[in-house]
């Protein structure tokens, strides 16, 4: 079974700052993939970045970043610039490559301040 | 392209009522997910159907909670009958079913029991 790790529940960081939003990972299976997804209080869950566990360097998608250590279980979230929109609960998400199961951590919201 | 389809948007129901939600997912896409979100918490996988088929109903709770996904398209997840606990967002989710393919979720049902 997977478990995913979020310790941080909440976050404050100034508009136009970097913030870092930190995700750590168990499981057994040898290949897998890391998601991050937003959710702004509308509630709907947007797609942010994907990381696979084969990967050899780091994905990034536009403001976002994904700080990826495998041998520590890491995969953490970088957000470059932050602005007002930004504010959203952030999730963590893992599946294997055996199966369609995403399994999400409980998440960090982050507040943005002008 | 049109995104995954949810409804209702709100719904309340006193404890001991019947409740359905539906859900379109994208045009094509294979697997089909149900979510259940609780306030401050990640979501947590109900229900997988891959095709018409369900892949994993480990965590339905099966003496209350239904879901069919009919002809392989559409799919309605019921509660019958509803306990407080049940008070969460349900979120549907759709892929197109391929290895490490990024999940497209609706806005979710906010179902209060009462």
């Amino acid at each position: 079974a997977q478990k995913i790790t979020q310790t941080q529940p909440g976050m404050f960081v100034q508009e136009k700052e970097a913030v870092t939003l930190d995700c750590t990972y168990d499981t057994s299976d040898p290949s897998y993939g890391l998601f991050w997804y937003k959710q702004p209080s509308s509630g709907e869950m947007i797609f942010l970045i994907y990381q696979g566990s084969y990967d050899q360097q780091n994905a990034t998608e536009g403001r976002y970043s994904l700080n990826f250590q495998k041998a520590r279980k890491s995969a953490n979230l970088v957000i470059s610039a932050s602005q007002l929109g930004d504010s959203a609960m952030y999730f963590c998400a893992m599946r294997p490559s055996n199966d369609y199961k995403l399994s999400f951590g409980a998440g960090t919201t982050v507040t943005v301040r002008a | 392209e049109a995104g995954v389809a949810q409804s209702p948007r709100y719904k309340i129901i006193e404890k001991r009522q019947s409740v359905a939600f539906w859900c379109n997912p994208i045009s094509g896409h294979a697997t089909l997910y149900w979510y259940q979100q609780i306030l401050g918490q990640g979501p947590k996988l109900l229900i997988q159907f891959q095709n018409n088929g369900v892949v994993d109903d480990s965590q339905l709770p099966k003496d209350r909670f239904s879901a069919e996904r009919l002809k392989g398209v559409d799919s309605t997840l019921k509660i019958q009958p509803a306990k407080l606990e049940d008070s969460a967002v349900y979120l549907c989710a759709s892929s197109p079913g391929t290895e490490n393919e990024k999940l497209f979720f609706g806005s979710g049902t906010q179902l209060s029991v009462l």
